[in-house]
């Protein structure tokens, strides 16, 4: 079973809050991942990364910066939520390029 | 054109049959393909990988690669309602190394 958590589970803030939803994966993985996912849509990567200090955009553009100082621990951040960042934002993390993906549970953001 | 082509479905087929789901990709130095299951509401679980061309099988699900047509299918066997969600199929793609995924395609098992 894959050990990935985000929190929290469940986020509405309202319009120009900064917000950080956190992403924790306790299996020493050095790619992790960040997707944005609408409800009956399809997943888009936003970010990614291929271990500590290493960060680069997905193919979707995003409003949203992330960090990667320590291995276990992918936050991402909006410094100023819109409605339109209302999403699913769900993380992701693989032992190597060619290893699957372990997905945590996703944080549904609203943002009102 | 999309890296990783999927029909959107619906794909609906009668319980104890077999499901077939297609995926096509672009880049042709992709090594690394998997299947992933999705339910509605949930976080995508992985079903499969595979890594060489051929079929590869587990359990009620089998899993083929034909990298000269960019291809990869997922059969699903005896199919039940309980296979009902939406199955993505994820490259491992080799330039800029990232694992990108299709929009999948949602299966429906009726009883």
């Amino acid at each position: 079973e894959a050990d990935i958590y985000q929190t929290p589970r469940y986020l509405v803030i309202g319009t120009g809050k900064k917000i950080t939803l956190e992403c924790s994966q306790t299996m020493g993985h050095d790619k992790m991942y960040w997707y944005q996912q609408d409800p009956g849509m399809e997943l888009h990567l936003i970010h990614y990364s291929y271990g500590v200090n290493s960060t680069e955009k997905g193919d979707l553009s995003s409003e949203s910066t992330v960090s990667r100082i320590r291995t276990e621990h992918f936050p991402l951040t909006l410094e100023s939520a819109r409605p339109s960042h209302t999403s699913q934002y769900l993380c992701a993390s693989s032992e190597n390029r060619a290893s699957e993906a372990f997905f945590g549970q996703g944080t549904r953001l609203t943002v009102v | 054109q999309k890296e990783v082509e999927q029909n959107s479905g619906p794909l609906s087929v009668p319980e104890g049959a077999i499901a077939s789901l297609n995926c096509t990709y672009s880049d042709r130095g992709s090594q690394s393909f998997f299947w992933y299951r999705q339910y509605s509401g949930k976080s995508p679980e992985l079903i499969m990988f595979i890594y060489s061309n051929g079929d590869k099988e587990d359990g009620r699900f089998t899993a083929q690669l034909n990298k000269a047509s960019q291809y990869v299918s997922l059969l699903i066997r005896d199919s039940q309602p309980s296979d009902s969600a939406t199955y993505l199929c994820a490259v491992n793609r080799e330039y800029g190394n990232k694992l990108v995924f299709g929009a999948g395609t949602i299966l429906r098992v009726k009883s």
